[in-house]
């Protein structure tokens, strides 16, 4: 069971605009930088985002962070076939901890 | 370039000791912003933090595996070693190996090796 509380599924067709929702403490998530990753089916994980709202160089700006408390939040706009994949959050809570991921279908 | 590198996919008994090899290229286990993880991820499940390794030789390991777990690295080979004992079916996992940049993100992956843990 992990720290961090991730939907096990979430859906949207091209074009939409999809929210993948991570559930902490105060702890973790409350008081500290969120990361999130995105993992292709038979792939290592790519980094998506750091430091809670910061993309890295590539990552398309229709990919974006926040955080409220202790929850935080990966949004992707403009959704394409091609975002299709599992997404991870995760953050430091005297050690990393990540969330049990959420699979995005793309409809 | 930035690359990590995993040993050969492995198959290991029950009880027995996993040894697992981490190859680095592109950055120096020595630069004082950089660390390197293991991190595993069992078929179908979510990644689980394993372990980390700091430029100045720290270590930190998941408490739930600090037991069973040793993290070490050769500065002059460019490897990151990780020994899991007495090894279960459980732990039959993708074993992945990545860089802690100074961000605290995880901005390098390695492909991953299969370990399976079956008599």
């Amino acid at each position: 069971q992990s720290v961090l509380t991730q939907p096990p599924s979430a859906s949207g067709t091209p074009g939409q605009r999809v929210t993948i929702s991570c559930s902490g403490g105060s702890s973790n998530i409350g008081s500290n930088y969120v990361y999130w990753y995105q993992q292709f089916p038979g792939a290592a994980p790519k980094l998506l985002i750091y430091k809670t709202d910061q993309r890295p160089s590539g990552v398309p700006d229709r990919f974006s962070g926040s955080k409220s408390g202790t929850s935080a939040s990966l949004a992707i706009s403009g959704l394409r076939s091609e975002d299709e994949a599992d997404y991870y959050c995760a953050t430091w809570d005297d050690r990393v901890v990540f969330g049990g991921g959420t699979k995005l279908t793309v409809l | 370039q930035v690359t990590l590198t995993e040993s050969a996919p492995v198959l290991v008994k029950p009880t027995e000791t996993l040894t697992l090899t981490c190859a680095v290229s592109g950055f120096s286990l020595s630069h004082p912003t950089m660390g390197l993880s293991w991190i595993r991820q069992p078929p179908g499940k979510a990644l689980e933090w394993l372990a980390h390794i700091f430029s100045n030789d720290e270590k930190s390991y998941s408490p739930s595996l600090r037991s069973r777990l040793t993290v070490s690295k050769d500065t002059s080979k460019s490897q990151v070693v990780l020994t899991m004992t007495n090894m279960d079916p459980v732990d039959t996992a993708t074993y992945y190996c990545a860089r802690l940049d100074s961000n605290d993100a995880f901005d390098v992956w390695g492909r991953g090796t299969v370990v399976t843990v079956s008599s």
